[in-house]
């Protein structure tokens, strides 16, 4: 069971807002910068949004949040390319290590 | 920008030890803030946590593995590697060695990752 929980899945139409949640606690999502990666077709995860900062290179339909021990990536206006699996990820302080959730797929349909 | 590249065998034997290097260019091992660590990725699972390091032999293991990981840096080759022991099947998995600012900084950056497979 991960430390994180993510939906398993999650769906919309191109050009479609679509938001992704990621739940921990207050040892890490409360605490600490929470990363989403994005992995596309098991090829390399990538960074996509660090907090609210995007990544160089990353669109900007992509921004990031959080309210108390829950962090959320939005995608405003999805686009195909935007199919993949995107997973947080957080240190956690207790555990002296980073945690990761399980990991949600975005599916465009 | 740090460049990663893994390198090592791509099939161990069960109860062996799982050896990998991490070639980094583009930055110093020694770098001040840069932490090195390891993720992996068993075939059609999530991403798991497996330990990272600082150049000054500070470590963090996931708790889970913590028995059975060893990562060390080597300074004057610009790498940093990974040791897990006594592997059995699950530890079959995609190993990704990636780098990161701060112990608590999210991983920025990846390596393509191997696949390593326990079998006999």
């Amino acid at each position: 069971q991960s430390a994180l929980t993510q939906e398993a899945s999650v769906s919309g139409t191109v050009g479609q807002k679509v938001t992704l949640s990621c739940t921990g606690k207050s040892d890490n999502i409360g605490t600490y910068t929470v990363g989403w990666y994005q992995q596309i077709s098991h090829g390399t995860p990538k960074i996509v949004m660090f907090g609210d900062s995007l990544p160089s290179g990353i669109p900007d339909r992509f921004s990031g949040s959080k309210s108390g021990t829950t962090a959320s990536l939005t995608i405003s206006g999805l686009q195909p390319e935007d199919e993949a699996d995107y997973y947080c990820s957080v240190w956690d302080y207790s555990l002296s290590a980073h945690v990761f959730g399980g990991g949600t797929k975005v599916t465009v349909l | 920008q740090p460049q990663l590249q893994e390198s090592g065998p791509g099939l161990v034997k069960p109860s062996e030890t799982l050896s990998l290097t991490c070639s980094v260019s583009g930055v110093s091992v020694t770098r001040s803030s840069y932490y090195w660590g390891w993720i992996r990725q068993p075939p059609g699972k999530g991403l798991e946590w497996i330990g990272s390091m600082y150049y000054d032999g500070s470590t963090f293991y996931n708790p889970a593995l913590r028995s059975r990981v060893t990562m060390s840096v080597d300074r004057s080759s610009n790498h940093f590697s990974l040791e897990l022991r006594s592997v059995v099947a699950a530890d079959t998995a995609v190993y990704y060695c990636v780098g990161h600012r701060g112990v608590s900084g999210c991983p920025a950056y990846w390596g393509q990752g191997t696949l390593v497979s326990v079998n006999s």
